[in-house]
This record gives structure tokens, sequence and C-alpha cells, in this order.
């Protein structure tokens, strides 16, 4: 079955720390991944989309690493805002059919 | 703004009722996606179209059916509605089906009583 592991389920840091979330992933095969960011009660929002052929890619304070032999992938967040404050979920896509697998996500909390 | 529209935003309905909820793409994409995201749950798919037709099929009950007009929007209908229905249900478009990035609408919140 694919599936998706997040860690660590939650995180409190202060502003202006930085911030490593861990993505480890079962899906096979394995086309893409994505990290989304969900502000409480709103859609999420695409920060970075791999194939399984890039191992790096940044979008601003926000740098993902995949690592696609050992199925696992990292969030980097920089010098942290108020405003990152939000889940962050990983998401795999293996190219059929059958749908997205999500992660439940790490609640993050930036506290000033 | 994603681009996606989704009506209504919030839905309060009594057990055993149906309810619809309606969701528009961006301009242009032909996929439309439907999660449902329980409280401290993950999202979890649902169903997928593309270009009107059923594409992907998830974890949706018997209870729930979409279809995607020629139009392209969408709509979730859920019927014999029971408390644990109660969830944010998401609508996402994109492009082509996958291997794109998906854009998500706003959300409506669904609250059985």
């Amino acid at each position: 079955k694919n599936q998706v592991e997040q860690s660590p389920q939650s995180l409190i840091i202060l502003e202006g720390k930085n911030c490593t979330l861990q993505c480890n992933y079962t899906v096979s095969p394995f086309s893409n991944l994505r990290w989304y960011k969900q502000d409480t009660g709103r859609g999420p929002v695409s920060l970075t989309i791999m194939t399984f052929s890039e191992n790096t890619k940044s979008n601003g304070r926000y740098t993902a690493t995949l690592d696609a032999d050992t199925k696992q992938s990292s969030l980097h967040i920089t010098a942290s805002q108020l405003s990152d404050s939000a889940s962050y979920i990983c998401v795999t896509w293996g190219g059929g059919a059958d749908g997205l697998t999500f992660g439940k996500g790490t609640h993050l909390i930036i506290q000033p | 703004d994603s681009g996606v529209t989704q009506t209504p935003k919030h839905l309060i309905t009594a057990t055993g009722q149906r309810v619809t909820l309606r969701c528009s793409p961006r301009s242009g994409d032909l996929s439309v996606y439907w999660y449902q995201q329980s409280l401290d749950q993950g999202l979890q798919f649902l169903i997928q179209y593309y270009n009107g037709e059923e594409r992907a099929k998830g974890n949706i009950l018997e209870r729930f059916s979409a279809q995607q007009f020629p139009d392209l929007h969408s709509e979730l209908n859920l019927s014999s509605l029971e408390l644990g229905d109660s969830a944010l249900y998401f609508c996402a478009s994109s492009p082509r089906p996958m291997n794109t990035e998906a854009f998500f609408g706003q959300g409506t919140r669904l609250t059985v009583v």
C-alpha cells in the first residue's frame, strides 16, 4: 500500500530560526513528489514539485531535497517568519490514474 | 488566489440529508479532483474527472457521487449524510491529469449535525 509518512507531527520554533521537515514514502512506482503549504482552513498551495531525477529544488526560503534511492525527502525552511506557521504536506504521485498519496502533514508553529 | 472556486464556503445540514458542493476549475484546466480532509487527518483523494469523464476513483463512499459538466465545472453530491461526513472538501484542478501541479480551491466546510 502506498504510504507517505511525515515527521515530526508538529514543530514549534522561534522566528528567524531554520527547520527541516521530513517525508518518507513507499510509493512505487514513483513519478514525482510535491510539498504543499496549507494555512488553517484553507486550500493547500504548492511549494515545490520534483521528479525522481531531481535532488533539490528551491522556492525562496524553502528548499526541498529528494533521495529517490532511500525514498526520503526533506523541506528546509530558512530564516523562518511568522507567516510560515502552517501545515506542510508531502504528496507523491506514482504516475498512475489512482491519484496522489498525501502525508498527514507537519504542523509548524513559528513563535515571535 | 488559485483560480479554483468552490461554493458554498460553509454548509451546515442534518444527518440523512443530501448536499451538493460545486467547483469551478481554473480557466483552461481539464482535470478536476475532489478531496476530503477530516479533522486532524490528511487529505483523502475521492475522485477525479478529466474533460467530463471519470478518470480515477479513490476512497469515495457509495453515498457520494460526482460529475463534471461540459463547461468543466464539477459537482460533488453527498447523500444520506452522517456525522462522520463532517469535513473540509477540497476541489483541485490541473491542465492535464496528475503530472502537473494541481491548484486547490479554498474548500467547503461541511458540518453535519
